[in-house]
């Protein structure tokens, strides 16, 4: 009975490289969510996806952030040329029925550090 | 647009005393509540919950309780043990919300 799987849990770039950071809701879960921990800070909501749709993404920057769901394979939150700001811990979350009165289950995070 | 609150970044106690930590929030639409626990390097922890019809929620050694009128809630640990020494977050949300809110956690310190 796996948890929420995130990989790779550490992720170094250069700036204006991509990162991809990839998660594996638990098993029967189909609503994934994406949260971003900066230092010292709590989680911040990015966005919140069932397979192959985005629910909600008022927490995503609008530009060089994306994520999806697809039918097949993990959910992916992508990074396109990264910069020194975007280092952070990057967590996602599953759940079995939409937010709300739903509780979420945490992976463990993907750490990324952009030199 | 700090919608959670944990105003405490850090408190130590004794083993064996009561812990408390204290949550406010600003958003009269949340209904559900909900303590995480957090270590170093792991991903956060579903510790407890508590919806909005209730004021108190115990399992164990943890029970949080919940003042709507004053929009805070808090989370009792007795006996504390040292192996709850981790970061604690609360979060809430509401029934038409798609996202949990987080406060910036506070660090708990049981010291033998």
């Amino acid at each position: 009975n796996a948890g929420v799987m995130q990989n790779p849990r550490h992720l170094v770039r250069r700036r204006g490289q991509e990162a991809r950071l990839r998660c594996s809701p638990m098993k029967g879960h189909s609503h994934v969510y994406w949260y971003r921990q900066l230092p010292e800070e709590g989680l911040k909501f990015m966005v919140y996806l069932q397979k192959e749709n985005i629910i909600d993404e008022s927490g995503m920057p609008k530009e060089r952030f994306s994520a999806e769901f697809p039918k097949e394979g993990p959910s992916i939150l992508r990074i396109q040329q990264v910069v020194r700001g975007d280092s952070a811990a990057y967590f996602c979350a599953s759940s079995l029925h939409r937010g709300g009165q739903e509780t979420q289950y945490f992976g463990p995070g993907t750490r990324l550090l952009v030199l | 647009d700090q919608q959670v609150k944990q105003n405490s970044p850090s408190l130590s106690v004794q083993e064996g005393r009561i812990s408390i930590l204290n949550c406010d929030y600003t958003n009269s639409m949340f209904d559900y509540f909900l303590w995480y626990k957090k270590y170093p390097a792991e991903g956060p922890t579903f510790l407890i919950s508590i919806s909005s019809i209730k004021d108190k929620n115990e399992d164990g050694r943890f029970t949080v309780f919940l003042n709507k009128s004053a929009k805070h809630l808090s989370l009792h640990i007795v006996p504390s043990q040292p192996g709850d020494s981790a970061v604690y977050f609360c979060a809430a949300s509401a029934d038409n919300f798609n996202k949990f809110y987080f406060g910036s956690g506070t660090k708990l310190n049981v010291k033998p």
